[in-house]
């Protein structure tokens, strides 16, 4: 059972916008801020989003984040076939002092 | 070019131990926090804590505290992270990862069967 709660799944087609939500509590979310990470089968993580809404250089904007209270959100747009991944949220959390990840999303274009 | 390289796939028995290198090229290794994240074969990432590679000060997760050490040495770049009292469910994939941002370690197989 993971700290962070993330749906185990998530579709969309060519084209299309998609949102894969983060829930997490006051000691962690509401407190601190999310990163974002996209794994491709068979690879290492990669950083997608810092600090709630940041992208490292080389990320497309056609991703974004955000946050409220204690939950976050990563945006999609334009959905493309190489977009199938799995994705994790992440933040520190002050109860437990480190940094919790969620499940997992795996998200599945068309 | 920013680079962290991991050490090979080790087979283990129950019981044993493992120690994970992962060199850092590109950049001022002693700048950076290195966290290390394991991920057990089908399920996701999980943190296992992270070391000062100028103070030498780490941060473990409550799960692997006392059989968890992490460990860095200067003078060649180099975190190590080792598990001791391995169980068949330390399987996994352990990744080196700098500051939780990038670059990651190409990630190295711990496979413990008797």
């Amino acid at each position: 059972q993971s700290v962070l709660t993330q749906p185990p799944s998530a579709s969309g087609t060519p084209g299309q916008r998609v949102t894969i939500s983060c829930s997490g509590s006051s000691s962690n979310i509401g407190s601190a801020t999310v990163n974002w990470y996209q794994q491709l089968p068979g690879t290492a993580p990669k950083l997608l989003i810092y600090t709630n809404n940041q992208r490292p250089s080389g990320v497309p904007d056609r991703f974004s984040g955000s946050k409220s209270g204690t939950s976050a959100s990563l945006a999609i747009s334009g959905l493309q076939s190489e977009d199938e991944a799995a994705y994790y949220c992440a933040a520190w959390d002050d109860s437990l002092n480190g940094w919790v990840f969620g499940g997992g999303t795996k998200l599945t274009v068309l | 070019q920013l680079q962290l390289v991991q050490s090979g796939a080790e087979v283990k028995k129950p019981g044993a131990s493992v120690k994970v290198s992962c060199k850092a090229s590109g950049y001022t290794f002693t700048d950076y926090y290195m966290h290390w994240v394991r991920q057990a074969p089908g399920q996701g990432l999980e943190w296992m804590g992270r070391i000062n590679p100028n103070s030498g000060g780490t941060n473990y997760a409550q799960k692997f505290q006392g059989r968890v050490t992490m460990t860095r040495d200067t003078s060649i770049s180099t975190a190590y992270m080792e598990v001791s009292g391995l169980r068949s469910d330390d399987t996994a994939v352990y990744y080196c990862a700098r500051q939780l941002g990038a670059p990651w370690g190409q990630g190295t197989l711990v496979t413990v069967s008797s």
